[in-house]
């Protein structure tokens, strides 16, 4: 039984292109759940979906940043027009929604840009 | 005031020592409670979950404490292997998102 996916697991854009970050989660998992690492920081929470509905969108910046997770196929996470400030870890993990546990978090995406 | 503070370190301690990382949560409707750890350049990965009585797994013992809001980790019996960063993490309040605190860093050496 496969973890969560995320590819790829580097990405290298020039500024002003644009950024996709894939996020399959685990199976049966219909929650998905984005995060940023800046360099020596935590952790911090940027997107919560469901199978076609954004839940909660507090964490994303106002701009240049969006997400979805289509009734089938990954949860996106797009960046257009990246700066170098965007140069990070990009995080995602699943869940079912249900249950007082812990989630399992994909291997990331090393965003640089350059 | 950030929701989730933890000590950032290092603890630099040496094998065998017993080391212990604390956390506080601001948000008192939290309902669940972790510890994460985290190796260089790779995901969180849970390490245990912390319950109000109290948990143990093999050399670690997590505490939970919501009248203060307060979370601790103890590591007995160091290994170099335990070197990592620990992650405190809360979740509730809302949409089941977890919090992270920062991390504290521990290096354990030989």
């Amino acid at each position: 039984n496969a973890g969560v996916m995320q590819n790829p697991r580097h990405l290298v854009r020039r500024r002003g292109q644009e950024a996709r970050l894939r996020c399959s989660p685990m199976k049966g998992h219909s929650h998905v759940y984005w995060y940023r690492q800046l360099p020596e920081e935590g952790l911090k929470f940027m997107v919560y979906l469901q199978k076609e509905n954004i839940i909660d969108e507090s964490g994303m910046p106002k701009e240049r940043f969006s997400a979805e997770f289509p009734k089938e196929g990954p949860s996106i996470l797009r960046i257009q027009q990246v700066v170098r400030g965007d140069s990070a870890a990009y995080f995602c993990a699943s869940s079912t929604g249900a249950g007082d546990y812990g989630y399992t978090f994909g291997s990331g995406t090393r965003l640089t840009v350059v | 005031r950030k929701e989730v503070e933890q000590d950032p370190g290092p603890f630099n301690v040496p094998e065998g020592a017993t080391v212990a990382f604390n956390c506080t949560y601001s948000n008192s409707a939290s309902q669940s409670f972790f510890w994460y750890r985290q190796d260089c350049r790779k995901e969180p990965k849970l390490l245990m979950s912390v319950y109000s009585s109290g948990n143990e797994d093999g050399r670690f013992t997590a505490q939970l404490n919501r009248a203060s809001q307060y979370i601790s980790l103890l590591i007995r019996d160091s290994k170099l292997s335990d070197s990592a960063t620990y992650l405190c993490v809360v979740k509730g309040g809302g949409y089941n998102k977890l919090i992270f605190g920062a991390g504290t860093r521990l290096a354990v050496h030989p």
